[in-house]
């Protein structure tokens, strides 16, 4: 099966700025969620789509957003960037077939 | 509120040794799956196993074990004959079965695996 698809792999932002991450399930699969991983909280839901619409949401400000296709895929967007939203950006799609697959995350580092 | 606790922050054994993971988990859903996940340098998190909570026979996968104790709300992972391949971060973490969206993972342990 293909897995899940994240990308950019890695991306350096400046305080201030915006971003934008994307995230492609396995073929099938309606329900895509977010995760942000840091050292110091660990792993943290962001918030779950199905079927384009947002099912749940994490305890995090409104800067941080998220939107489903209707190809399912997601992308999250976060803006005015904080050195705090340095994280790994993990996006999981889910189905009755495989449950929860995740994918190999994407690396933010804010300067 | 639902919550997983991992103690131990880091495990350190030599090469061959069995090792368990332990996990500890509090939910007020009657139906749950667990999981453990294994997150090596790499970053991605690799599926190791989901547990139904109306599920309570131990599981065994080649070098890997699962206890799963409703009574204690624990849900223990052994490794025997422990590789350094398995050096990585374990997390242990908990879903409600009728609501998909959202998984609560534990801190995490990461696991040495000395030569």
């Amino acid at each position: 099966k293909a897995g899940v698809t994240q990308t950019p792999r890695y991306l350096i932002k400046t305080r201030g700025q915006q971003v934008t991450l994307s995230c492609s399930p396995i073929s099938g699969h309606r329900s895509v969620s977010w995760y942000q991983q840091t050292p110091g909280q660990g792993l943290q839901f962001l918030f779950e789509y199905f079927s384009e619409t947002q099912r749940n949401k994490g305890n995090f400000p409104g800067r941080f957003s998220g939107r489903q296709f209707s190809n399912s895929r997601s992308e999250m967007n976060v803006s005015t960037l904080e050195l705090g939203d340095s994280a790994l950006y993990l996006c999981a799609s889910f189905g009755s077939d495989y449950g929860y697959t995740f994918g190999s995350g994407t690396r933010l580092t804010v300067v | 509120a639902q919550k997983v606790t991992q103690a131990q922050t880091e495990i350190s054994v030599v090469e061959k040794e069995d090792v368990t993971l332990d996990c500890v988990y509090e939910t007020r859903d009657t139906t749950y799956y667990l999981f453990w996940y294994k997150q090596p340098p790499s970053g991605e998190l690799v599926f190791l196993i989901r547990r139904n909570s109306f599920d309570e026979q131990n599981e065994i996968s080649g070098r890997y074990s699962w206890n799963f104790q409703k009574s204690t709300s624990s849900f223990n992972f052994t490794i025997t004959a422990s590789q350094v391949v398995d050096s990585a971060v374990y997390f242990c973490a908990l879903s409600d079965v009728d609501r998909d969206d959202k998984i609560i993972f534990g801190k995490g342990t990461r696991l040495h695996i000395l030569p």
